[in-house]
């Protein structure tokens, strides 16, 4: 069983450009999540992905969007990017969309960094 | 607004002895909460989930209390080992589509 797999691991940006981070989800679960965690703070829910649609979101801008693909794998894109956004983006799957208690398998992360 | 709070002190123990974890929540009534162990660098790892109608869960040497009166999860850790030291997020449902995370607390136990 191959666990949640997340690129690049590092990424460095300047302020205004635009980043694409990646995530493999868990063989057999069909939710992925997204989070940034920031320096000595707990993760912040960005939205979730179910079966392709975007299935909740947390108080992030419009800037921040996704995308699922047919084999659960997903993408955050982040629009002009501002240098509040360096963090650690962390993916996170799950059998379940959140809501139903099911455990959440998170990647290793991809720390951004914004100039 | 919806608030959880964690010690964000670091928590020393010594090895062998008893770890206690807190998370308080103000103004909602989660369903259920869950507890995450982060190591540094790495994307957290679940350890324990509890529900609204259960008053303790174990697991081996772990422990979680939900206290639904006082608006308070416990995370025990008993017979506390070096390995056990990281950083502990609890994470009570928030919402129908949504979970959020404390920020965390670092615990260092001492051989």
């Amino acid at each position: 069983e191959t666990g949640v797999t997340q690129s690049p691991t590092h990424l460095i940006k300047t302020r205004g450009q635009q980043v694409t981070l990646r995530c493999s989800s868990q063989s057999g679960h069909n939710t992925v999540s997204w989070y940034q965690q920031a320096l000595g703070q707990g993760p912040q829910f960005i939205f979730q992905y179910y079966r392709e649609e975007e299935n909740g979101r947390g108080n992030f801008p419009p800037r921040f969007s996704g995308l699922q693909f047919p084999n659960y794998s997903s993408e955050l894109n982040v629009n002009a990017l501002e240098l509040d956004d360096s963090a650690l983006y962390l993916c996170a799957s799950s059998s379940n969309p959140l809501g139903q208690g099911d455990e959440q398998f998170f990647g290793p992360g991809t720390r951004l960094t914004v100039l | 607004s919806q608030k959880i709070e964690q010690n964000s002190e670091a928590l020393n123990i010594q090895e062998g002895k008893t770890a206690t974890l807190t998370c308080n929540y103000t103004n909602y009534s989660p369903a259920y909460l869950q507890w995450y162990r982060q190591d540094p660098g790495r994307g957290p790892v679940f350890l324990l989930l509890i529900r609204e109608n259960e008053k303790e869960k174990r697991k081996e040497r772990l422990k979680v209390t939900f206290d639904t009166t006082l608006k308070q999860s416990l995370f025990h850790i008993t017979a506390s080992q070096p390995a056990d030291s990281a950083t502990y997020l609890c994470a009570p449902h928030t919402g129908r589509r949504a979970l959020t995370f404390g920020s965390g607390t670092r615990l260092q136990v001492q051989p």
